[in-house]
């Protein structure tokens, strides 16, 4: 198993700014994931976040939007920049972990919950 | 692309009631499933999986069965309690990636 902490854990932020969102996890891992979950609705993946290389973004996220950071294989961050209330969203870091089985189990933190006004 | 379509909710029961939460999905391959459990301020948690057809997944008395021929992972319980008051994600897994229903917020009332 692994235990995530992010921080911060909720914010308020103003349009036009851009926050920083940290991922720590309790063992080295080789997969680390971000998803945002938008009020109501389902995760979805934003990118994976690879250590020692960029970022491998999905359909509808980009790099200049959603900087991430992989310097080592326990923490990572993601930014969430230039914010408007479109991005007020809880923003997962999730883990994945060998279940020793044909696949292997994600682990997810807590979430940092983002109001945008 | 691979999906998953789970009922809508909310979903009330009173204590001790069956619970079944319907779960579909669609995928070219074939994946593992998984029931993932929020509870109110918590993060994402995994409640069960099963990885090929067939299987049945267990934890803390929910149940869910991969159905290939239907399709389906639907989750159930025998009687429910207040404290399994959450929102319940169907989810599959596609390579690394992790595809997720809308998920479905279960209220149980005492």
């Amino acid at each position: 198993s692994a235990v995530i902490s992010q921080k911060p854990s909720r914010d308020i932020c103003q349009r036009g700014t851009s926050l920083t969102i940290q991922c720590q996890v309790d063992s080295q891992v080789t997969m680390m994931f971000w998803y945002r979950q938008q009020p109501g609705q389902s995760l979805t993946l934003i990118a994976t976040a690879n250590q020692g290389s960029e970022a491998t973004y999905e359909s509808g996220f980009v790099i200049d939007k959603f900087p991430i950071s992989r310097p080592n294989l326990t923490f990572s961050t993601l930014t969430v920049s230039n914010m408007s209330p479109e991005d007020s969203s809880i923003y997962l870091c999730s883990v994945e972990v060998g279940g020793g089985e044909s696949y292997n189990e994600q682990f997810f933190g807590p979430g940092t919950r983002l109001t945008v006004l | 692309g691979d999906s998953v379509t789970q009922m809508e909710g909310p979903v009330t029961l009173s204590e001790e009631a069956f619970l079944t939460i319907n779960c579909t999905y669609t995928a070219t391959g074939y994946p593992s499933l998984f029931w993932y459990v929020q509870y109110p301020g918590e993060g994402l948690q995994l409640l069960l999986k099963a990885t090929k057809a067939d299987d049945k997944g267990s934890n803390k008395g929910f149940e869910a069965t991969y159905r290939k021929e239907t399709t389906s992972f639907h989750l159930e319980k025998g009687s429910v309690q207040v404290s399994d008051s959450a929102v319940y994600f169907c989810a599959l897994s596609e390579g690394d990636k992790i595809i997720f229903g809308k998920g479905t917020r279960l209220h149980i009332l005492p």
